[in-house]
């Protein structure tokens, strides 16, 4: 069974625009979330992440909202850019700072200048 | 500071062939993990080490993975015999406790059983 879901499988903005990428949780007992960007051939890179004491999270162009009672995230690019088009991946862990990241499918960005 | 490197970046070998990927970590990084993807779907945790000694393995598939970690340096993942499911990326990652809950990724070992 998949914890960490990403039922948008792609999305396409226009520079400038917003993108949000959105991301559902089962498991209760998860309690930091974080979202990672990939480009092709290369390993997921560490965008942004937020504690569940939080439900704001803010690093320039994005941000990330955390609803607990709905076990749902999202990540919000704004302005999109061109090189923001990546695969973005939700991930999710419980517990001690170290332990296993739990991810979801990935959501396709495609910024079109 | 060098990033997490994987070796070798591509492998191409046949079925019931044995592989053996390996991951530096970022130096100092007492946590190292070995994560998987498979046919373009969601990046699945194998297994992490703590130094040397492997804290979690609940994600390894089978018997035919076997993972060390020597000196609690660098780490090799052995799939053998290969079988054609086990075609993927294969990612390591790591990090340091007790700083963050972030894990820094390799480039990944994409494997391939033919």
């Amino acid at each position: 069974d998949q914890q960490v879901k990403q039922n948008s499988p792609s999305l396409s903005v226009q520079e400038g625009r917003i993108s949000i990428l959105n991301c559902d949780y089962t498991n209760s007992m998860f309690d930091y979330f974080l979202w990672y960007k990939k480009y092709p051939a290369e390993g997921p890179t560490f965008l942004i992440s937020i504690s569940s004491i939080k439900d704001k999270n803010e690093d320039g162009r994005f941000t990330v909202f955390l609803n607990k009672s709905a076990k749902h995230l999202s990540l919000h690019i704004v302005p999109s850019q061109p090189g923001d088009s990546a695969v973005y991946f939700c991930a999710a862990s419980k517990g001690a700072a170290g332990n296993k990241l739990t991810f979801g499918g990935g959501t396709r960005v495609l910024v079109k200048p | 500071e060098a990033g997490v490197t994987q070796f070798p970046s591509h492998s191409v070998i046949e079925k019931g062939q044995t592989v053996t990927l390996r991951c530096d970590p970022i130096s100092g990084h007492d946590n190292l993990y070995w994560y998987r993807r498979v046919m373009g779907k969601e990046i699945k945790f194998l297994l992490h080490f703590v130094k040397e000694s492997k804290q979690d393995e609940s994600g390894m598939p089978n018997n035919r993975f076997l993972a060390e970690r020597t000196g609690g340096t660098y780490s090799t993942l052995k799939v053998q015999p290969a079988e054609l499911e086990d075609s993927g990326v294969y990612f390591c990652a790591s990090s340091q406790f007790p700083r963050g809950h972030e894990a820094f990724f390799g480039q990944g070992t994409r494997l391939t059983v033919v």
